[in-house]
């Protein structure tokens, strides 16, 4: 079974640009989550989808917004960069949730913003 | 709103040697607690998941247990090896009417010297 994949696994951008990163869970889950990582902050929650519907946000601001395909796929998308959305950008996907079931997370993205 | 704190933030130990690692929480209210094994500039791997109602949860050379009234996890690992060398997350999930999310500690980095 393919595990979750990520794509781009590297972007470099500049201030004021946005971006739009892809996330393909496992073959059969339906949850979705997103996550920032950084040296300062560790792992923050952005947040997570299941069935297409956004079921919790995490205390990030509008300009991070995400949204997911009935083939359970995700997007996630960054408008207006700022130097400190430099981050890995995990994803994990699970049959029913990060509540209730394992998690299984993808290799990232490497944003890097100039 | 819930911390996790991981102590110690970094840990050093001679191959052969057992070693514990310890999570702790400010709310009690989990719904289950997940330990992750995270190596350089990479995704996270899922290594135990213990429901609330749980006290500990095996995988090989790995225990973890959990005490919730107390807010506490620890994980054990038998007879370290260098490849054990890696960054250990513990991450805690709230009761599932309060949302689907994962909140990280900041992480215990391991080294095994051989």
């Amino acid at each position: 079974k393919a595990g979750v994949t990520q794509t781009p696994r590297y972007l470099i951008k500049t201030r004021g640009q946005q971006v739009t990163l892809s996330c393909s869970p496992i073959s059969g889950h339906r949850s979705v989550s997103w996550y920032q990582q950084t040296p300062g902050q560790g792992l923050q929650f952005l947040f997570e989808y299941f069935s297409e519907t956004q079921r919790n946000k995490g205390n990030f601001p509008g300009r991070f917004s995400g949204r997911q395909f009935s083939n359970s796929r995700s997007e996630m998308n960054v408008s207006t960069l700022e130097l400190g959305d430099s981050a890995l950008y995990l994803c994990a996907s699970s049959l029913l949730g990060p509540s209730t079931d394992t998690q299984y997370f993808g290799p990232g993205t490497r944003l890097t913003v100039l | 709103k819930q911390e996790v704190t991981q102590i110690p933030a970094a840990l050093s130990v001679p191959e052969g040697e057992n070693l514990v690692l310890n999570c702790s929480f400010t709310d009690s209210a989990i719904y289950n607690l997940q330990w992750f094994r995270q190596d350089p500039g990479k995704g996270l791997t899922s290594l135990l998941l213990i429901q609330s109602s749980q006290r500990e949860q095996t995988s090989g050379r790995l225990n973890a247990s959990l005490d919730k009234s107390s807010g506490r996890s620890t994980l054990y690992i038998a007879a370290s090896q260098p490849g054990d060398s890696a960054t250990y997350l513990c991450a805690v999930s709230p009761p599932n009417n309060a949302g689907n999310m994962l909140t990280f500690g900041g992480g215990t980095r391991l080294m095994v010297k051989p």
